[in-house]
């Protein structure tokens, strides 16, 4: 079955320290790679994908992602964290670019950033 | 300003009393969907829809209904709402299947 592990339920990191958030999959074919916040009481906000090209990508708020194919991972990483950066993050993957791929979830990661 | 929006943002309601979700988005997007999350348990699809008239389950489409008359609007109906049925429900779009714009959230008791 295809699936996508965000393997650490909660991630505490320092301020001003980086933080890396952990995703791995498994689908079949090339798949299509995003990374969504979730802020206390709000909806997801979207803040990067990787679809074709350089396997590091750039998003919103200074985060980027690695896509690696042979480790089938796409981490989120950010140099210097903030405290605003404490939220929610999903991973999730769509296996390909056909109507009928839905995107699959990670469970989340809980990300707490303390001063 | 682009957005989904959703309403009511809370309810509470009881068990087998009808009820309805409205999502509206004002960026002329033709794929929608619906999520209930739940802790633990991340996101969970409960019907999508391509464009406008075509409706398809997700992973959790039990206990629901959608429509999509027309393309700003998927409203999620709960025909008998049941506990189990208590969550945050998204509603969100996108042009093609790109990034999701997703609304603020619904979240349902029901008691």
């Amino acid at each position: 079955a295809q699936s996508v592990a965000q393997p650490e339920d909660q991630v505490n990191v320092a301020e001003g320290n980086p933080l890396t958030v952990k995703c791995t999959y498994s689908v079949s074919g090339n798949p299509y790679l995003f990374w969504y916040v979730q802020y206390p009481n709000r909806g997801l906000q979207f803040l990067l994908k990787y679809i074709t090209g350089d396997n590091l990508v750039k998003g919103s708020y200074g985060f980027e992602a690695e896509f690696n194919k042979s480790q089938t991972s796409f981490h989120l990483k950010k140099p210097s964290a903030l405290v605003s950066d404490s939220a929610l993050y999903f991973c999730a993957v769509r296996p390909g670019w056909d109507s009928n791929y839905q995107l699959i979830w990670g469970a989340g990661t809980k990300l707490i950033i303390k001063p | 300003e682009a957005q989904v929006t959703q309403n009511p943002r809370y309810l509470i309601t009881v068990t087998g009393k009808k009820l309805t979700v409205t999502c509206s988005q004002n960026m002329n997007h033709e794929y929608m969907s619906w999520y209930r999350q739940d802790p633990g348990l991340g996101l969970r699809q409960i019907y999508y829809s391509m464009n406008v008239e075509v409706t398809d389950k997700g992973d959790v489409p039990e206990g629901y209904k959608v429509s999509r008359k027309e393309k700003r609007n998927f409203p999620l109906i709960l025909e008998s709402p049941s506990p189990n049925q208590t969550s945050l429900y998204f509603c969100a779009s996108s042009l093609s299947l790109g990034e999701l714009f997703f609304g603020e959230g619904s979240r349902l008791t029901v008691l």
